[in-house]
């Protein structure tokens, strides 16, 4: 079956830590896309890629980096210059940018600062 | 900015009640999408509204795209105990270097009465 496969479902981070997220699809969508959600808070975007080796800050991309080697595979790195990185992290990809009705989002990584 | 406002942000119910819920923006969206999270997972789109004016059901699921374009609402009738969740509206920006992407309300939480 098709989907979006997000690991690890929880993540432990020390102060001063980098940890990577893992976000893979076999859609075959061009686009991927990272939110952040914290408690009774809408989803914020962090990073978007619309293709291959390209990809573009959203709204808080401050803390964050992303690479985009492979249609399949969007990985978000969560860098110690993020100051307060415990919150729940959503992967998603769409066919493209446009197609609304194509938004399949991931079951979510946990990140918590210990 | 483009914002969603959602309301309520919580409320309970209890099983067979009609929910109702909305959506507003101070702008013009052209589309409207609304999705259901499940605690600890990843939102799941249930209606897609593309027309001013438009209504459109999925099973128990009502939602209507405001004649200003401005608002939406999603009603759910003889809710069940699988009703609980976080229900999200959604949207794409209309303008700025991110326009396409969804930006999302922060959401209203539906539990079950005590």
């Amino acid at each position: 079956d098709g989907g979006i496969t997000q690991s690890p479902k929880y993540l432990f981070r020390k102060e001063g830590q980098n940890v990577t997220l893992s976000c893979e699809q076999n859609l075959n969508h061009d686009a991927m896309y990272w939110y952040r959600q914290d408690p009774g808070q809408g989803l914020r975007l962090i990073y978007y890629s619309q293709i291959v080796n390209d990809f573009q800050k959203g709204d808080i991309a401050e803390g964050y980096s992303v690479s985009r080697e492979k249609k399949e595979s969007f990985p978000l790195t969560v860098t110690s210059a993020q100051k307060n990185p415990t919150a729940f992290y959503l992967c998603a990809s769409s066919i493209d940018r446009r197609t609304y009705y194509g938004y399949t989002f991931g079951s979510g990584t946990r990140l918590t600062v210990v | 900015g483009q914002q969603l406002n959602q309301s309520p942000q919580s409320m309970f119910i209890q099983e067979g009640e009609d929910v109702s819920m909305n959506c507003t923006s101070s702008s013009i969206f052209n589309t409207w999408l609304w999705y259901k999270q499940d605690p600890g997972e990843g939102p799941v789109l249930l209606i897609a509204l593309y027309k001013a004016g438009e209504l459109t059901s999925n099973g128990r699921l009502t939602a209507q795209f405001g004649i200003t374009r401005k608002d939406s609402f999603l009603n759910i009738s003889a809710s069940i105990p699988s009703d609980v969740g976080i229900y999200f509206c959604a949207g794409p920006l209309n303008y700025g270097g991110s326009q396409g992407n969804l930006i999302f309300g922060k959401g209203t939480k539906l539990s079950v009465k005590p």
